[in-house]
């Protein structure tokens, strides 16, 4: 079945590059995504990568895909005190009716 | 639009109570599912549903009913609550499979303490 794996904590200070990394186990993931869930709040979509892609950037955001591996890592730029955040991997599950999770890392940012 | 909408934000359980979470979308969508959020574990599925009258179970279904009569609604059953139950329960919804870039809509959570 599917499963995802990422490290727990990440603290980096403001203005510094932050990288969080994944690992995902079905080759056959169309569609990988990065979900952000601020305190208190749901999660919301950051940004997706299709299969197919080596990378995508948006804005302060890198998303980096290695399929042989089955690694995906997200990098955000200049990072912000407001970046402090649970970032969450996800890939389709359940033939796309609803995502797996990994257990989040919590990015701290520290001024 | 309100999105998605969860009730009631908090709630506190005697053990053996039961009780049911609200979850209501007003984007026509058809997919909708149950999470539970536990530190350190991540989110777990609990149920999902991919149109009124379809059900089907999660990762972790055990001590919860669901039920999908209409669109819009897909209320979550605890029928006899314990304390390994005391979690933060997310309802989701989207409006196509997410093998084809669809984006789930997260209400806001639900949070239960079951004493």
């Amino acid at each position: 079945g599917e499963d995802v794996e990422q490290s727990l904590f990440l603290s980096v200070r403001e203005g510094d590059s932050s990288v969080i990394n994944c690992t995902y186990t079905d080759s056959s993931s169309t569609y990988l995504y990065w979900y952000k869930q601020e305190p208190g709040a749901g999660l919301q979509l950051l940004t997706y990568i299709f299969s197919n892609m080596d990378m995508k950037q948006d804005q302060r955001l890198t998303v980096l895909l290695n399929k042989k591996d089955k690694h995906l890592s997200l990098r955000i730029a200049d990072t912000q005190t407001g970046d402090s955040a649970i970032y969450f991997c996800a890939e389709p599950a359940q033939a796309g009716t609803a995502l797996i999770f990994g257990k989040g890392t919590t990015l701290s940012v520290s001024s | 639009n309100a999105g998605v909408t969860q009730t009631p934000k908090f709630q506190v359980l005697k053990t053996g109570q039961s009780m049911t979470l609200q979850c209501a979308q007003d984007m026509n969508h058809e997919y909708m599912s149950w999470y539970r959020q536990d530190p350190g574990m991540g989110l777990r599925l609990i149920h999902y549903s991919v149109g009124a009258g379809i059900t089907d179970q999660g990762e972790v279904p055990n001590g919860y009913n669901v039920s999908r009569s209409t669109t819009e609604d897909f209320p979550l059953r605890l029928l006899s609550a314990a304390p390994s139950q005391t979690s933060v329960y997310f309802c989701a919804s989207s409006y196509s499979r997410l093998t084809n870039t669809g984006e789930l809509f997260f209400g806001e959570g639900s949070r239960l303490t079951v004493l």
